[in-house]
């Protein structure tokens, strides 16, 4: 059964810094990874998708990496804004077309 | 296009009493699938289907039914409700192959 963890499980940085939250998984034997983010009492919107065979996609200050080797993803914020302030999760699918969620990071930017 | 949809938004109810949640999507998508999400929980799959007609279990299926009657609809049943149950139901739709999921706004269930 796949697990996924993401640390830390809360971030709080001043606005501006660059920041990276970090996705880790046991299997491998992924089709694709996801980032989304998650206002409070809202649902999921997806920011980037990797395939499995893709080392990295970007979309605008967001850059998100994947090491499948290791059971790694990584989000990097770029010159976070207060607007950032979310909880950001990741989840891997694998085989069976199902999809494996982290617990999340929640993310503080103060102005 | 209205893209993913779940009705109600909020439900109370008592132990005992049965609901059922819809989920509908507009987007033609062939895989439906049925979270909950609880704090420090994450998100975890309950029933998903991978087409009209068709359903399966995930990770935490005990309690629930799921039916997929038509392609745009997806509804999950509680028969017996029990405050374990009290969550937030997440419905989501993704097109064939290894594409993006679209979640719907949630739906808050308060099982007294």
């Amino acid at each position: 059964k796949q697990e996924v963890t993401q640390i830390p499980a809360a971030l709080s940085v001043p606005e501006g810094e660059n920041l990276v939250l970090n996705c880790s998984f046991t299997d491998s034997a992924i089709y694709n990874l996801q980032w989304f983010r998650q206002d409070p009492g809202k649902g999921l919107t997806s920011l980037l998708l990797i395939q499995s065979s893709q080392r990295e996609q970007t979309s605008g200050r967001l850059n998100a990496s994947l090491d499948k080797s290791s059971g790694r993803s990584t989000l990097y914020i770029a010159a976070s804004q207060p607007g950032d302030s979310a909880t950001y999760l990741c989840a891997a699918l694998n085989t069976g077309n199902q999809f494996y969620f982290g617990t999340g990071t929640s993310l503080t930017v103060i102005p | 296009n209205a893209g993913v949809t779940q009705t109600p938004k909020f439900r109370v109810l008592k132990t005992g009493q049965s609901m059922t949640l819809l989920c509908a999507q507009d987007m033609n998508h062939e895989y439906m699938y049925w979270y909950r999400q609880d704090p420090g929980m994450g998100l975890r799959l309950i029933h998903y289907s991978v087409g009209e007609g068709t359903t399966a279990k995930g990770e935490v299926p005990d309690g629930y039914n799921v039916s997929r009657l038509k392609k745009q609809n997806f509804l999950l049943g509680l028969e017996s409700a029990a405050p374990s149950q009290t969550s937030v139901y997440f419905c989501a739709s993704k097109p064939q192959g290894r594409e993006t999921q679209y979640f719907g706004p949630g739906t808050r269930l308060l099982v007294l």
